[in-house]
């Protein structure tokens, strides 16, 4: 099975700033990986998918990069509605897994 | 529109099974594999399994192999997750939702609301 994980498990960070966050394959798995937001008590949004290709409606702040094992998923400028928790999922194979999460939060 | 509507919250006690439903509408059921999701309180994401709503073909995590099954109604379009065995560890919300896949490059990414399943003596 491919395993995912994410680092850091979680941040603080001010409005504005630039948040990376990375995810890891423990397989290949090409551009097979999708990044989701989810605030406390909602729906997971999808935000990314095909790793750097943006969901519609969703602001251009985000972006998503890399292929193979490693995926970052970008903030250019932190706002106050991005506080949630950030999953990678990939979607190359059986069984799909999503990374640990990390989660976002203002400074 | 397209919408994915779970049963409602269930409440069970150790050792019985709960069955939850997944009623699609707004696209062709048979277009799109559905997923479960698992999120227990405070925890993370974690994938069930799947269906192909088109022949019924399954997948699951090998953490709820022999316990989890997952069906699809084409007459209904409607997809059901049931849970035996339930213990306390079950106590989560689970999610059915289209997810994005390799199969498809637009991103169909629907989800229901989550159902509450609460294992409690």
């Amino acid at each position: 099975d491919i395993q995912m994980t994410q680092s850091p498990s979680s941040l603080s960070a001010s409005v504005g700033d630039r948040v990376t966050i990375t995810c890891r394959a423990s397989q290949g798995i090409s551009d097979y990986l999708a990044w989701y937001q989810q605030k406390p008590g909602k729906v997971p949004k999808l935000l990314i998918h095909a790793a750097s290709t943006l969901h519609s409606g969703v602001p251009s702040r985000f972006s998503g990069s890399g292929s193979g094992t490693d995926f970052t998923l970008t903030i250019s400028s932190l706002q106050p509605e991005d506080v949630a928790t950030y999953y990678c999922h990939q979607y190359s194979s059986a069984p799909r897994k999503f990374g640990p999460g990390t989660k976002v939060e203002i400074k | 529109e397209v919408q994915l509507i779970q049963s409602g919250a269930a409440v069970r006690k150790p050792g019985t099974t709960v069955k939850i439903s997944c009623k699609v509408s707004g696209y062709t059921f048979t277009d799109y594999f559905i997923h479960w999701v698992q999120q227990a309180p405070g925890k993370g994401l974690e994938w069930v399994g799947l269906v192909d709503p088109e022949d019924g073909e399954t997948m699951l995590a090998e953490k709820f192999q022999g316990r989890v099954t997952i069906t699809a109604d084409t007459s209904t379009d409607t997809a059901y997750m049931e849970l035996s065995s339930l213990r306390s560890e079950d106590t989560a919300v689970y999610f059915c939702a289209t997810l994005a896949d390799y199969y498809d490059s637009s991103g169909y990414d629907y989800w229901g609301q989550g159902t509450l399943v609460t294992v409690s003596s």
